[in-house]
């Protein structure tokens, strides 16, 4: 398996425009997860799903924030409108299980 | 607020010498895990230990866990350059709930 898939590597986009990260968790896996990594948080879980399904979102900083995962082999997390602050590290992790997650490379956000 | 804090934030050592880091937590969990990430990447997780576990050793790792102090420690044997990385601690509540701490800067000198 290629493990967990995140595009895109780094995106570079202005304030107020529209950003959609993409992940493809290793197939088979149940649970997906999205981070987001800064120095100022560390790293700070956004969003679970379940079998498809959006189980926890209280890390979700604002409504500007929005994740989907309409199949089991695709997720979308969008940020719409950026701001400067949302520039980070976004992560994807999934799994089968809560003792062990497999994470992808991360999409570096910058927001000028 | 995080759950897990590790200790130290940063550590320095020769190659060849012990690594220790530390974590400590509030709340009950159902497990403990311990993730290493190098510079640019993802998180590699690297050992669980559950809550009724004390000790477990994998290769040159040692994580204990004292639940009645809430924490737990990961030990690097015969460190090499290739373990330099931050390492994070991540609990697991019941309930489903896992959350990282900020992590421990491991720098090994060759």
């Amino acid at each position: 398996d290629a493990g967990v898939i995140q595009s895109p590597r780094h995106e570079v986009t202005e304030m107020g425009q529209e950003v959609t990260l993409r992940c493809k968790p290793i197939s088979g896996h149940d649970y997906l997860f999205w981070y987001r990594q800064t120095m100022m948080r560390g790293l700070e879980l956004l969003i679970y799903f379940n079998n498809n399904v959006p189980i926890d979102d209280s890390g979700m900083p604002e409504d500007r924030f929005s994740a989907k995962m309409p199949n089991a082999s695709f997720s979308t997390l969008k940020i719409q409108p950026s701001e400067p602050r949302d520039s980070a590290v976004y992560f994807c992790a999934s799994t089968l299980s809560w003792d062990e997650q497999y994470f992808g490379p991360g999409t570096r956000l910058t927001v000028t | 607020s995080q759950q897990g804090e590790e200790d130290p934030q940063a550590l320095s050592i020769q190659e060849g010498e012990n690594a220790t880091m530390n974590c400590s937590y509030k709340t009950s969990i159902n497990n403990l895990q311990w993730y290493r990430q190098n510079s640019g990447r993802g998180l590699v997780h690297l050992i669980l230990i559950r809550s009724n576990e004390r000790e477990k050793h994998s290769g040159r790792l040692r994580v204990t866990l004292d639940t009645s102090k809430k924490s737990s420690s990961l030990l690097i044997t015969a460190s090499r350059a290739a373990d330099t990385a931050s390492y994070f601690c991540a609990t697991v509540e019941y309930g489903n709930k896992l959350v990282f701490g900020a992590g421990t800067i491991l720098r090994v000198k060759s």
